[in-house]
């Protein structure tokens, strides 16, 4: 039971565009929502966050929006980059008896053209 | 500098044969993770540790063993009995209240 779902495996666009990478979610438990970035052979590296008491977090070109009524969240890159160009992981906090764990999507591999 | 390190890059074992995977923190963080990364999987949870001497079974721990005698090392035990190893490993460190991973750079893993 996939409890973090980003749909699309990969998006293509060109740099100075905008890029919306999307993620959706079963479970009402989590608090608190991560993007991470990954190059190939890399380990992931936190990008941007929000609490599920906010519905938009701002870092320069990257904002996050969450809508908890629709359980989705995206990522907005403006403008894209090549250097952007990786996949981007979704990642949603849970408490359960105490401890804390990340619960990962599958990946949307995200390719700017220059 | 602080950081997370994973050692070694590579590995490569023999079918059969029991592997160990090396992951070192010094950020002081309580909390540990190993996560396993297949192509079109993302990243899924094998091992997590709160704190010294406790870790807890993750949603892939089968043929898998952890240890935490240490606060700064969490390392991971491949045994025999996972059936399909080859892959790649990630090892991730937090504050217990914290708001993210620190993420290593990862072991490939080759069972040939």
């Amino acid at each position: 039971d996939q409890q973090v779902k980003q749909n699309s495996p990969s998006l293509s666009v060109q740099e100075g565009r905008i890029s919306i990478l999307n993620c959706d979610y079963t479970n009402s438990m989590f608090d608190y929502f991560l993007w991470y970035k990954k190059y190939p052979a890399e380990g992931p590296t936190f990008l941007i966050s929000i609490s599920s008491i906010k519905d938009k977090n701002e870092d320069g070109r990257f904002t996050v929006f969450l809508n908890k009524s629709a359980k989705h969240l995206s990522l907005h890159i403006v403008p894209s980059q090549p250097g952007d160009s990786a996949v981007y992981f979704c990642a949603a906090r849970v408490t359960q008896g105490g401890s804390e764990k990340l619960v990962f999507g599958k990946g949307t591999k995200l390719t700017v053209n220059p | 500098d602080g950081g997370i390190t994973q050692s070694p890059k590579y590995l490569f074992r023999k079918e059969g044969q029991n592997v160990t995977l090396s992951c070192e923190q010094n950020l002081n963080h309580d909390a540990m993770y190993w996560y396993r990364q297949d192509p079109g999987q993302g990243l899924r949870l094998i091992y997590y540790s709160q704190i010294v001497n406790d870790f807890q079974k993750g949603d892939i721990a089968e043929g898998y063993s952890v240890s935490r005698e240490k606060k700064e090392s969490f390392p991971l035990t491949v045994t025999s009995a996972q059936k399909n190893p080859t892959a790649f490993y990630l090892c991730a460190s937090s504050i217990l209240t914290g708001y993210g991973y620190t993420f290593g750079s990862g072991t490939r893993l080759t069972v040939v």
